[in-house]
């Protein structure tokens, strides 16, 4: 079964740049999509098909994805975007929707 | 506004059922796919199950495949997750989330959860 692996935490101070990564056998040929969830919440869309952010979603929050690895970027770090970030994939070869195993994101 | 409010979670003993509702509204429910995500407590989100606008297509993980059943009634705008032959490892809060379209993959609201709890 397709597997994606994300680190599974990441500091940031403040103010800085965030950059979580999502590996999987090669990523880049697939839609990725991106979650942040805050401690006893639902999970929000912060990214879509790699790069896209739905309607809220600060700019600060960016994606890409080549090669065998995928990356959510989050600019100019708040105290707010500290989560619990995950990434999905729609596996088409098993009709399975495929979730990385989350980063927690600490900002310091 | 769109909203999916899940409901039916519980305790039940090992080896039971439930049956979990997501009533869905501010969206035309026939023409959105939607999915079952659970989490376990403390543990990362699980893909469950998902199914098209139609309900003609149905998509199961491993984990729940044979035991697990998804439907919707679109006259009643509510998807439904049967659950049989529950066991220990089914724990967790079952989310309920809608897909941007008729297609697999993405989903762009979801419910609060239902927690469902398997112990004797």
């Amino acid at each position: 079964s397709y597997v994606l692996t994300q680190p599974p935490s990441v500091s940031v101070a403040p103010g800085k740049t965030a950059t979580i990564t999502c590996g999987g056998n090669n990523i880049g040929s697939k839609s990725v999509h991106w979650y942040q969830q805050k401690p006893g919440q639902a999970p929000v869309l912060v990214i879509y098909y790699d790069s896209d952010r739905p309607s809220g979603i600060p700019e600060r929050f960016s994606g890409s994805n080549s090669g065998n690895t995928a990356t959510l970027t989050i600019s100019r770090v708040e105290a707010g975007d500290e989560a619990d970030y995950y990434c999905q994939v729609w596996d088409s070869s098993r009709d399975h929707v495929v979730f990385g195993g989350g980063t927690k994101l600490t900002v310091l | 506004e769109v909203q999916v409010v899940e409901s039916g979670g519980g305790l039940v003993q090992p080896g039971g059922s439930l049956r979990l509702s997501c009533a869905a509204s501010g969206f035309t429910f026939s023409s959105y796919a939607m999915s079952w995500v659970r989490q376990a407590p403390g543990k990362g989100l699980q893909w469950v199950s998902a199914i098209s606008g139609s309900g003609g297509s149905t998509y199961y993980a491993d984990s729940v495949k044979g035991r697990f059943t998804i439907s919707r009634d679109n006259s009643k705008n509510t998807l439904y997750l049967q659950m049989n032959s529950l066991r220990a490892e089914d724990t967790a809060i079952y989310f309920c989330a809608k897909a941007p379209s008729d297609s697999q993959g993405v989903t762009d609201y979801w419910g609060q959860g239902t927690l469902v709890t398997v112990s004797s």
